[in-house]
């Protein structure tokens, strides 16, 4: 299993354009999220998706839009790139199951640099 | 609403001595904690996790954690330091004990093993 993936690694962006980061899990997971890391300021959940096809705004929305293309794949796209947004970001899944507690699990992370 | 606070930003010991990372938590329920780790340039790995069985919980690479509702504390432990463990680690707390959950994240705490 390769567990959580993201593409791209690195991405280098100007101000204005656009892009998606693509993350997948193979874990049959039911939930699955988007976080960025800045420095000194751990991990902000941007938006997450419960289960396939519902997404819920997280801690730090703005700026971003997903879709929770089917039960594997979480995307996450930057409409018009700010600086703002340079950081990393990372995407984990976790099985969602009522009455478990659940785990999350984290992919390599998408270092964004916006100019 | 939860949080999180990691009394040290950066803990500096030699190899083979003990380890302490110190976390404080804030719930108005009982949480579910977690410790990760991150190694540089990498996602985040859980070391381990509390959830209202065991206070004392027991992770992988040796450390472990204990959970004191009366100081509001999980800090993270290690009987003897590597120099593999240098990293940055992070505390967690969840905001819902079953099924699907948001993690509130610490800000961190950078170990730095010295030979």
């Amino acid at each position: 299993n390769a567990g959580v993936t993201q593409t791209p690694k690195f991405q280098v962006l100007k101000t204005g354009q656009s892009m998606t980061l693509q993350c997948a899990q193979d874990m049959n997971h039911n939930s699955m999220y988007w976080y960025r890391q800045d420095p000194g300021m751990g991990l902000r959940l941007i938006y997450y998706s419960a289960s396939e096809g519902t997404t819920d705004k997280g801690e730090v929305p703005n700026g971003y839009n997903v879709s929770r293309l089917n039960k594997r794949e979480f995307s996450l796209r930057l409409e018009s790139a700010a600086p703002s947004q340079t950081s990393v970001y990372f995407c984990a899944s976790s099985q969602g199951l009522a009455g478990e507690t659940d785990t999350q699990y984290f992919g390599p992370g998408t270092r964004l640099t916006v100019l | 609403a939860q949080s999180v606070t990691q009394l040290d930003s950066h803990v500096s010991v030699s190899e083979g001595t003990p380890v302490l990372l110190r976390c404080n938590y804030s719930s108005s329920y009982s949480p579910s904690l977690f410790w990760y780790v991150q190694h540089p340039n990498k996602g985040l790995q859980l070391l381990l996790k509390y959830t209202s069985a065991a206070t004392l919980v027991k992770g992988i690479n040796g450390f472990e954690a204990e959970f004191k509702k009366s100081e509001t504390s999980f800090h993270l432990t290690k009987p003897s330091a590597h120099m593999s463990d240098a990293a940055e680690y992070f505390c967690v707390v969840s905001e819902g004990n079953t099924g699907f959950q948001k993690l509130v994240f610490g800000t961190g705490t950078r170990l730095l093993v010295s030979p």
